[in-house]
């Protein structure tokens, strides 16, 4: 298993520019998240995923747009780029839990991507 | 609104001496626990999980860290640092209700671990 994949690893936008951020997980799992990580911050949710064809807003989820049209990807796209989205993108997923009282489910992490916004 | 504090951005200790990396949550009600690690350049690994089995868990690498419910905390430590466990280090809650396994993380704690 490749796990939790995401290209790019870096990217250089100018200002208004639009792109893609690839996340693609090979673990069958229902759950998938994309995170901003600032320094000093932590990790912030932007949107996360509980099943293809369903998706919904974390803590900050402005000047972005996810789809989920298969149980395997999960792109988050940036429509016009702004500074302020200067970041490490990490997307993340896990197997969603069975029982939802009772059981927790680790979060595996793709390895980031590295976009600054000029 | 449930957070997670982790006292310390920057922590540096000697090779082979103690590590104790704090983690304190709000919650009334014990959440699920989580310590991270992240290495340079890479994502996010998971090192161990308090999940109300035992109060205190081990993880990868030598890692452990005790759930204190009076204390609402979470610390992290290992008895003898290793070059190698110079990282970010992540504490995260996932509170008992919500049904997407959301996360909360703390800011973080930065480890450095000189000669």
């Amino acid at each position: 298993n490749a796990g939790v994949t995401q290209t790019p690893k870096f990217r250089i936008l100018k200002i208004g520019q639009s792109m893609t951020l690839q996340c693609t997980q090979d673990m069958n799992h229902n759950y998938m998240y994309w995170y901003r990580q600032d320094p000093g911050m932590g990790l912030k949710l932007i949107y996360y995923s509980v099943g293809a064809g369903i998706t919904d807003k974390g803590e900050v989820p402005n000047g972005y747009n996810v789809s989920r049209s298969t149980t395997e990807d999960f792109p988050l796209r940036l429509e016009l780029a702004a500074p302020s989205q200067t970041s490490v993108y990490f997307c993340a997923s896990s197997p969603g839990p069975s029982n939802p009282t009772s059981s927790y489910n680790e979060q595996f992490f793709g390895p980031g991507t590295r976009l600054t916004v000029l | 609104a449930q957070s997670v504090t982790q006292l310390g951005s920057h922590v540096s200790v000697s090779e082979g001496a103690l590590v104790l990396l704090r983690c304190n949550y709000s919650s009334s009600v014990p959440p699920y626990l989580f310590w991270y690690v992240q290495y340079p350049n890479q994502g996010l690994q998971l090192l161990l999980k308090y999940t109300s089995a035992a109060t205190l868990v081990k993880g990868i690498n030598g890692f452990e860290a005790e759930f204190k419910k009076s204390e609402t905390s979470f610390h992290l430590t290992k008895p003898s640092a290793h070059m190698s466990d110079a990282a970010e280090y992540f504490c995260a809650v996932r509170p008992f209700s919500g049904g997407y396994n959301k996360l909360i993380f703390g800011a973080g704690t930065r480890l450095a671990v000189h000669p």
